[in-house]
């Protein structure tokens, strides 16, 4: 099994551009997350998505859409690229529902916006 | 407001010099506390769950341990490999979805 797969796994934008960052699992998890991983920040939730079909806010959305296509897809879009969104991004999936919240992380994708 | 704290922030340790991880947490209502290991350049991955006061959990040379304030992630023996970043999180009881908090994770260097 693949788990989760992130791409791109690198990229560099310059101020003001936009992209997406694409996330899909083959786990058949409900809930899907993204994350941002900065030195000296650990990881921050930037939104996340219970189930198909429904999305909500994490603890740094601003700058940030998301999109769940279907049950195996969450997408993260930057409409405007800033360079305080330099990171490295995390896709994460889980099943709650099984009792304790045990996320499977993707490799992450490493974004620097100059 | 959920909370986690973990210490050192980085800790160096001679090949079969054990030592313990620190996650000390604040939570309404614990549901289960996780430790994840992160290779540097990959995402974290998942090691345990504890989920009451008393329980352990042990893989290989690592034992995770619960008290009602903190958690220690025990490490008996290093070898090198055993080098990486350990990351803490809680899920609370309440809160809407299950999500974690994290600590901002202990790098651990093992010499050989």
């Amino acid at each position: 099994n693949a788990g989760v797969t992130q791409t791109p796994k690198f990229q560099v934008l310059k101020t003001g551009q936009s992209m997406t960052l694409q996330c899909a699992q083959d786990m058949n998890h409900n809930s899907m997350y993204w994350y941002r991983q900065d030195p000296g920040m650990g990881l921050r939730l930037i939104y996340y998505s219970a189930s198909e079909g429904t999305t909500d806010k994490g603890e740094v959305p601003n700058g940030y859409n998301v999109s769940r296509l279907n049950k195996r897809e969450f997408s993260l879009r930057l409409e405007s690229a800033a360079p305080s969104q330099t990171s490295v991004y995390f896709c994460a999936s889980s099943n709650p529902a099984t009792g304790a919240n045990v996320l499977t992380f993707g490799a992450g994708s490493r974004l620097t916006v100059l | 407001e959920d909370q986690v704290t973990q210490s050192p922030e980085a800790l160096r340790l001679q090949e079969g010099e054990s030592s313990s991880l620190n996650c000390s947490y604040t939570v309404s209502g614990l549901r289960g506390l996780f430790w994840y290991r992160q290779d540097p350049g990959k995402g974290p991955e998942f090691l345990f769950t504890l989920y009451s006061a008393g329980e352990e959990k042990e893989k290989e040379r690592l034992k995770a341990t619960l008290t009602k304030k903190e958690s220690f992630l025990h490490i008996t023996a290093p070898k090198p490999e055993d080098s990486a970043t350990y990351l803490c999180a809680v899920q609370a009881v309440t809160g809407a979805n299950s999500k974690l908090t994290f600590g901002k994770g202990i790098t651990l260097s093992v010499r050989p």
